[in-house]
């Protein structure tokens, strides 16, 4: 089974600093692999996704995020954050077969200070 | 178009009490998922619709919990006999080219 380690509970950033975000993943084959963002009283937003292809993917709101491999990882990224990003990020993977069963982390709450 | 709904946003409920759930899939949408996001948890799955068919049930918690999705298109999530630790945000969402949609889940308080 497909599992997902987020193991930052919560990072402070200053507005304007970049931020990364730790993902690493435990699956079997190629997964799919993704960054949601909830903001409270929210539903989960889609940032960017891998499937295949270009290890780097850029996602919405100036995201990217880079699937290493030989790491089982899947960081995501921002050059300059922005106070509006204060929200929890959660990385999931799903099996790359199937009806695609997706496995979130426990989250990362970002607190952007000014 | 319309994303995903689900109503009630919010449902309190005493212990012992049956709620239902729903979710408003984007039309056209074939796959249906529910999850179960405890406060400060990431969401966990639930269960799976294929169409009307329940494809994959094995993240329902106990018996208590059952879905349907009768002509395939909405949803409903039961929970017979709510016990506190059923509190928690339900989520849904519905998938297509393998991107899921999520709607903004209903908080249910049980006391």
């Amino acid at each position: 089974a497909q599992s997902v380690t987020q193991p930052d509970i919560h990072i402070t950033v200053s507005e304007g600093a970049s931020l990364e975000l730790r993902c690493n993943y435990s699956y079997g084959a190629t997964p799919y692999l993704f960054w949601y963002v909830q903001s409270p009283g929210q539903g989960l937003q889609l940032l960017l996704k891998y499937f295949s292809g270009d290890t780097l993917v850029q996602g919405i709101k100036g995201f990217e995020a880079e699937f290493k491999r030989s790491q089982s990882s899947f960081n995501l990224r921002k050059p300059s954050v922005h106070w509006s990003d204060a929200a929890e990020y959660f990385c999931a993977v799903a099996t790359s077969g199937g009806y695609q069963k997706v496995t979130f982390g426990t989250g990362t709450k970002l607190q952007v200070i000014p | 178009g319309a994303g995903v709904s689900q109503s009630p946003r919010y449902k309190v409920a005493k212990r012992g009490q049956d709620v239902a759930l729903r979710c408003d899939p984007i039309s056209g949408h074939v796959s249906l998922f529910w999850y179960q996001q405890a406060l400060g948890q990431g969401p966990e799955f639930l269960t799976y619709f294929q169409n009307e068919a329940q494809l994959d049930k094995s993240g329902l918690p106990s018996d208590r919990f059952f879905a349907e999705r009768p002509e395939g298109s909405v949803s409903t999530l039961k929970i017979q006999r709510t016990q506190q630790e059923d509190s928690a945000v339900y989520l849904c969402a519905s998938s297509h080219n393998n991107e899921q949609f999520f709607g903004p889940g209903t908080r249910l308080t049980v006391l």
